[in-house]
């Protein structure tokens, strides 16, 4: 049973608008959440992350929030730009699985139009 | 040049097949990690090491073995491959706690089992 989803397998936005990723999880024994962001022939690489004591934290056009009472995090975007279109995967860490090993989502495709 | 790299960047091969991924990393890290990737899975922890001695299964390591040659090197051997590990396989380092849940991916291994 993924304790990570992303149940939104695509997200296509015009250029200058928000994009708005999504994430659910399970355990509520994670308590640090990080979004990476992978472009087709590349691995994986880190873009924002966030603790379980915040409930925001922004990094120039990238937000992430978090809503420990549903369990939901999401990512915004603004504005979105054509080189944001890649895959990102939402991921979860605790202190209870073997020292912060990291849980995956199944990834969002983001698509920005010009 | 890269953090972490990984040799061969592709590989086909037939079912029945021995097969040695490569990893190394140049970021000091003692913390290794062999991740698999499956479209709508995200990523899926095949193995990990702490540090040279120390090496654990992940979420699916049947089928899979590991070698840490040293602090920089990570193996991942495919004993009798068949068809159902086509996939794309990401070896990750991450320092230790508290900064363990941001790791470094290399560029990935496009896998292919006729």
């Amino acid at each position: 049973d993924q304790q990570v989803k992303q149940n939104s397998p695509s997200l296509s936005v015009q250029e200058g608008r928000i994009s708005i990723l999504n994430c659910d999880y399970t355990n509520s024994m994670f308590d640090y959440f990080l979004w990476y962001k992978k472009y087709p022939a590349e691995g994986p690489t880190f873009l924002i992350s966030i603790s379980s004591i915040k409930d925001k934290n922004e990094d120039g056009r990238f937000t992430v929030f978090l809503n420990k009472s549903a369990k939901h995090l999401s990512l915004h975007i603004v504005p979105s730009q054509p080189g944001d279109s890649a895959v990102y995967f939402c991921a979860a860490s605790g202190t209870h699985n073997a020292g912060n090993m990291l849980t995956f989502g199944g990834g969002t495709r983001l698509m920005v139009k010009p | 040049d890269a953090d972490v790299t990984q040799t061969p960047r592709n590989r086909i091969t037939k079912t029945g097949k021995r097969i040695m991924l490569e990893c190394s990393q140049t970021k000091g890290h003692d913390r290794m990690y062999w991740y698999r990737q499956d479209p709508g899975l995200g990523l899926r922890l095949i193995y990990y090491s702490f540090d040279v001695k120390d090496i654990n299964k992940g979420e699916i390591s049947d089928g899979y073995s590991v070698s840490r040659q040293a602090q920089a090197k990570f193996s991942l051997s495919l004993e009798s491959a068949i068809p159902n590990q086509t996939a794309l396989y990401f070896c990750a380092t991450s320092d230790t706690p508290p900064k363990a849940a941001k790791q470094y991916f290399g560029p990935g291994t496009r896998l292919t089992v006729l």
